[in-house]
């Protein structure tokens, strides 16, 4: 079945520097990627997504770009924050709204 | 606007118990999915329910069922518990099958 796998699993950057987060899926069949940010005891909520006719997206500060051709997609945050720390999912779907997730990212925005 | 909300946040069971979980989708949703978040892991796909049916079923024994009601609300029913069930429970929804999930809070089940 489909897998993806997210690195790094813990990330630490200075306030205002960039993060960067990787994710790869084995399934070619696969056409939608969401990103998903999840404090502390919360919901995870749906930060960015993109399908698989597009290379890339931005919305403000948050960016992700998609590499069909190598089966992989980063998550990039620029002008980091102490509010963007948080725990960030990665995922994947070739059959509707049905979604499998990385195993996660730690981000720590050290102020 | 209420969005995906779900009952109750905790719940405590022993192993062998059932246990019911509910959740109300978003205004102007119709599709409901239920997911599994183990501690420290990303959500793994339980099943789906669209039209009032069973649309989409993860890796999950049949002891995980659940039924979504004409308001287009839904139940996940988890029979003979185990410990290792204990998780938190998202529900999502979404407008359609194709479209974003935004999910609730989610339910803390523990089984001692």
């Amino acid at each position: 079945g489909e897998n993806v796998e997210q690195h790094p699993s813990t990330l630490s950057v200075q306030e205002g520097d960039s993060a960067v987060i990787k994710c790869t899926y084995s399934d070619s069949a696969s056409n939608y990627f969401p990103w998903y940010k999840q404090e502390l005891g919360k919901r995870p909520q749906l930060i960015i997504d993109i399908r698989s006719n597009v290379g890339e997206k931005k919305d403000q500060r948050i960016a992700v770009t998609l590499n069909k051709t190598a089966k992989h997609f980063s998550l990039h945050i620029t002008e980091t924050q102490p509010e963007d720390s948080a725990v960030y999912f990665c995922a994947a779907s070739k059959r509707g709204n049905k979604l499998v997730f990385g195993a996660g990212t730690i981000l720590r925005v050290k102020s | 606007d209420a969005g995906v909300t779900q009952s109750p946040t905790h719940l405590i069971k022993t192993r062998g118990q059932q246990v019911t979980l509910r959740c109300s989708p978003k205004s102007g949703h119709d599709t409901v999915s239920w997911y599994q978040q183990a501690l420290g892991q990303g959500p793994q796909f339980i099943f789906q329910y669209y039209e009032e049916e069973e649309r989409q079923r993860g890796n999950f024994p049949d002891r995980f069922s659940g039924h979504q009601f004409p308001n287009y609300s839904s139940e996940l029913n988890v029979n003979a518990l185990l410990l290792g069930d204990s998780a938190l429970y998202l529900c999502a929804s979404s407008q359609d099958r194709f479209s974003p999930l935004h999910f609730g809070n989610g339910t803390r089940l523990t089984v001692t």
